[in-house]
């Protein structure tokens, strides 16, 4: 089983970023995003597809239509350049999958 | 504020083994699913292994083909995963997060809490 998503996203400071993730089992599973910095744990930025965590900045925020789940910043700053992992299970849940990654550069 | 802190790590020589330790403060450690996920350098995420409330179930990448082993101790609030038979690709960080529990409390499918990590370097 695997989830989809796109490899990287370069966007302007101010712009909104959209990052989805895709997988058949999507309507079905919870969908998780970890920002991943280099060098640093990765933190958990929103849980069960629109689940904000307390610290989360209120740009960050998920959504899901069908089998795509979208990780949505809004009005994106330097400081969100990382890597954004989805993270989700298979139809059984048992089987843990993270997506490839998307790099996101804020130029 | 939760805490999970990895240790262990180091350079082993292919084919050796290792154990890895986390040790969990701050919440009801016997309350939550527990994991081991690494990163590969210049590479993903990969779920390693997961472990119930309690250890008696446990989940292993397929990857893995038997080499690694998860278990917990309840009582001292700390997650193992003991590496046997180590090949270079497993060179990796080793991160310990915590299961989401939900309000019914079981797991939840994901993670909310996450270790600093840990390097585990296979190399001759």
């Amino acid at each position: 089983y695997e989830v989809t998503q796109p490899p990287s996203v370069s966007l302007s400071p101010g712009q909104t970023a959209r990052i989805t993730c895709s997988g058949h089992a999507l309507t079905k599973q919870y969908v998780y995003w970890y920002q991943k910095k280099p060098g640093q744990a990765p933190v958990t930025v929103i849980y069960r597809d629109s689940e904000r965590p307390s610290g989360i900045p209120e740009r960050f925020s998920g959504s899901s239509s069908g089998t795509t789940v979208t990780l949505t910043i809004s009005g994106v700053q330097a400081v969100d350049e990382a890597d954004y992992y989805c993270q989700s299970a298979d139809s059984s849940g048992t089987y843990h999958v993270f997506g490839g990654g998307t790099k996101l550069t804020v130029l | 504020q939760v805490q999970l802190v990895e240790s262990g790590g180091g350079l082993v020589t292919p084919g050796g083994s290792l154990r890895l330790s986390c040790a969990a403060s701050r919440f009801n450690f016997s309350d939550y699913y527990m994991s081991w996920i690494r990163q590969v350098p210049g590479k993903g995420l990969e779920c390693v292994a997961y472990i119930s409330k309690g250890g008696s179930d446990m989940y292993y990448a397929d990857s893995l083909k038997g080499r690694f082993t998860i278990s917990r101790d309840n009582t001292k609030n700390s997650l193992y995963l003991q590496m046997d038979s180590l090949r270079a690709e497993d060179t990796a960080v080793y991160y310990c997060a915590r299961g989401d529990k939900g309000r019914d409390g079981d797991y939840q499918g994901g993670f909310d809490y996450w270790g600093q990590g840990t390097l585990v370097t296979v190399s001759s």
